[in-house]
């Protein structure tokens, strides 16, 4: 069965420090795999995709992920996070007709 | 790029009243829409899939008579929550994909049932 795991519900880092967001999945086939992020009674707003090519995809405001085979892995990462990066972040697997399937999310908060 | 829109953004309803929401792409083609549904600290819930002028596939558990979907063009779906109770208090969210592999979402719409 398609599956996407975000192991961690909340990650707290100091501001200016890197950022990791985890995400592994369990796909048949070739994945198609995205981040978004929420704010707080927002819609999710698409940072970053991975379809096909380099592993290391890089997306709006500073944010990059690797997709990693061997692993079954597409984390997320900023190299110096910003107070504003504090928000709900998804990971998400494109199946058959379009249909995404949705991490738990992880929450990100950015301390001054 | 491409923006989808959602009416209301916030809508309070007494129980046993129904109310429609709806989703909007404004500057695509939306040849398919999808309806979720989010509790509050939680994922998204995939209730139901619907492309343009054929009858929304509902997810296992969702009931489609109580949530009504309805596609008739190719910017516009709504759906409308009949009969609504507390229970069906949440955020729902829309989201829209046309040919590529994107879907975009909408910002939401709060339903309160009173």
């Amino acid at each position: 069965a398609q599956s996407v795991a975000q192991p961690e519900d909340q990650v707290n880092v100091a501001e200016g420090n890197p950022l990791t967001v985890k995400c592994t999945y369990s796909v048949s086939g070739n994945p198609y795999l995205f981040w978004y992020v929420q704010y707080p009674n927002r819609g999710l707003q698409f940072l970053l995709k991975y379809i096909t090519g380099d592993n290391l995809v890089k997306g709006s405001y500073g944010f990059e992920a690797e997709f990693n085979k061997s692993q079954t892995s597409f984390h997320l990462k900023k190299p110096s996070a910003l107070v504003s990066d504090s928000a709900l972040y998804f990971c998400a697997v494109r199946l058959f007709g379009n249909q995404f399937y949705f991490g738990t999310g992880t929450s990100l908060t950015v301390i001054p | 790029g491409a923006v989808v829109s959602q009416h209301p953004s916030r809508v309070i309803c007494k129980s046993g009243t129904s109310v429609k929401i709806e989703c909007r792409s404004l500057d695509f083609q939306a040849t398919t829409m999808f309806w979720y549904r989010q509790f509050p600290k939680q994922s998204l819930m995939l209730m139901a899939t619907s492309n343009e002028g054929s009858k929304a596939t509902y997810e296992q558990g969702v009931e489609k008579d109580k949530f009504l979907i309805n596609h008739a063009s190719l910017t516009l779906s709504t759906l409308t929550v009949t009969s609504a109770h507390p229970e069906d208090s949440s955020f729902y969210i829309c989201s829209a994909s046309g040919q590529g592999d994107e879907q975009y979402f909408g910002p939401g719409t709060r339903l309160t049932v009173t």
